[in-house]
């Protein structure tokens, strides 16, 4: 069964910095691309970014880049995303979504839980 | 930037009624779209990829149609557990954006 699972959501103040987790299982890890995708509170959905297989592509969301960082580690099955700079508008509920592997932009066929993050004085 | 707009905004219907929710996309996406449903508190589920195909365990009754800049998603008839948030997104090769519509909420009237 297909799982993923994230964590380290939580309180930070404007301008602080967090590190989300998503623990994948299930599945081969290392075979697809992985995305972060985001929902405001009693908002859509907006795609965050989004990391290649190796590691070796990664894409941001204009209104993230510069400030967040995927990564992943393949040996862990785990995915990553760096949050620094926070702004209050980062205020949302963070899904892991496994993507396809074939493409970098593709449809989610799984998600996460979500974990949520507040940024808020 | 491709702008997805879906409509109608809510849509009221009672069970074993025909839903019928659209997405309008800025630029054509040929046929790279896919529509997801959200309950409460849950994330969101995909239902069809590519405008018409259902993701595997998906009931026959939810069907897509559509591609170009116009793509419609029916429920032929509404089962008490279909009531919820859908949401079509589209991919884009180049550059390798992904981006979401605003969403339909269909409620029980």
């Amino acid at each position: 069964e297909v799982q993923l699972v994230e964590s380290g959501g939580g309180l930070v103040q404007p301008g602080g910095s967090l590190r989300l987790s998503c623990a994948a299982s299930g599945f081969t890890f290392s075979s697809y691309w992985m995305s972060w995708v985001r929902q405001a509170p009693g908002k859509g959905l907006e795609w965050v970014a989004n990391i290649k297989q190796d590691g070796s592509e990664k894409y941001y969301v204009d209104s993230v880049k510069g400030r967040f960082t995927i990564s992943r580690d393949n040996a862990k099955n785990s995915l990553y995303l760096q949050m620094n700079s926070l702004r209050a508008e980062d205020t949302a509920v963070y899904y892991c979504a496994r993507g396809g592997v074939a493409v970098a932009a593709d449809y989610f066929d799984y998600w996460g839980q979500g974990t949520l993050v507040t940024v808020s004085s | 930037e491709i702008v997805l707009t879906q409509s109608p905004a809510t849509l009221s219907l009672s069970p074993g009624e025909r839903a019928t929710l659209s997405c309008r996309a800025s630029q054509s996406v040929s046929s790279y779209l896919a529509w997801y449903q959200q309950k409460p508190g849950q994330a969101p589920r995909l239902l069809i990829y590519d405008a018409s195909n259902r993701a595997t365990g998906i009931p026959a009754r939810f069907s897509g149609s559509g591609s170009g800049t116009d793509f419609t998603l029916t429920i032929s008839s509404l089962e008490p557990e279909d009531f919820a948030v859908y949401y079509c997104q589209q991919r884009s090769n180049w550059p390798p954006v992904i981006t979401f519509g605003q969403g339909t909420r269909l409620e029980i009237k």
